[in-house]
């Protein structure tokens, strides 16, 4: 594919339902991010995968939340119990990790927009 | 928590003028990135600066980093309506690369 692709675009859960949102990283891409982004503010990192390694997932808020990429390529983000403060964009970031791996600049997906009622 | 702060969080001015975003960080940083989000897309690489760098420049784009202030700006030259979107850095560190931080933006509007 060109780019990175998120699926659905558009989330509209009842609270206490649980959620899963894809990424289709750029094919070939080793490492994969996902962040959360509240209205008006800057991505918030939540965790960071290298191939089907979840290395750090630091930024997950609660155990609620919960990431996998099985097999290297396509990942899921896991919402459970979803609450109202789960509302935001939620992003999934690829990147190509090279040698020097400080030079790697990230390819954004368009994001999921969820909204919890 | 967001490490880095932009300044100014709006900014508003006419097609043909420069554009200056500045940003302050708080920790050490292994680089420092600059990206580009229109409403409701995904964020698009602008430009990367390497803490051991003190100017980088891209087209009408020119990125300076000052380590000993802990802070970076982001000029924009001979603006056009099509650069109105939101601007972030993003400091980069952690043993993977993986730390991504990104403050919570400039608004930038170019008016026509």
């Amino acid at each position: 594919g060109a780019g990175v692709s998120q699926s659905p675009r558009y989330k509209v859960a009842k609270r206490g339902q649980d959620v899963a949102l894809r990424c289709d990283p750029i094919s070939g891409h080793v490492s994969l991010f996902w962040y959360q982004q509240a209205l008006g503010q800057g991505p918030e990192f939540l965790t960071y995968f290298q191939n089907e390694a979840q290395l750090d997932k630091s930024g997950l808020p609660s155990d609620r939340f919960f990431a996998e990429r099985p097999e290297g390529s396509v990942s899921t983000l896991k919402i459970q119990r979803t609450q109202q403060e789960d509302s935001a964009v939620y992003l999934c970031a690829s990147s190509l990790r090279r040698t020097a791996i400080y030079t790697d600049t990230q390819y954004f997906g368009p994001g999921t927009r969820l909204t919890v009622l | 928590s967001q490490q880095g702060e932009e300044d100014p969080q709006a900014l508003s001015i006419q097609e043909g003028e420069n554009a200056t975003m500045n940003c302050s960080y708080k920790t050490s940083i292994n680089n420092l990135q600059w990206y580009r989000q229109n409403s409701g897309r995904g964020l698009v690489h602008l430009i990367l600066i390497r803490s051991n760098e003190r100017e980088k420049h891209s087209g009408r784009l020119r990125v300076t980093l000052d380590t000993s202030k802990k802070s970076s700006s982001l000029l924009i030259t001979a603006s056009r309506a099509a650069d109105t979107a939101s601007y972030f850095c993003a400091t980069v560190s952690g043993v993977y690369g993986q730390n991504f931080v990104f403050g919570p933006g400039t608004r930038l509007s170019v008016l026509p």
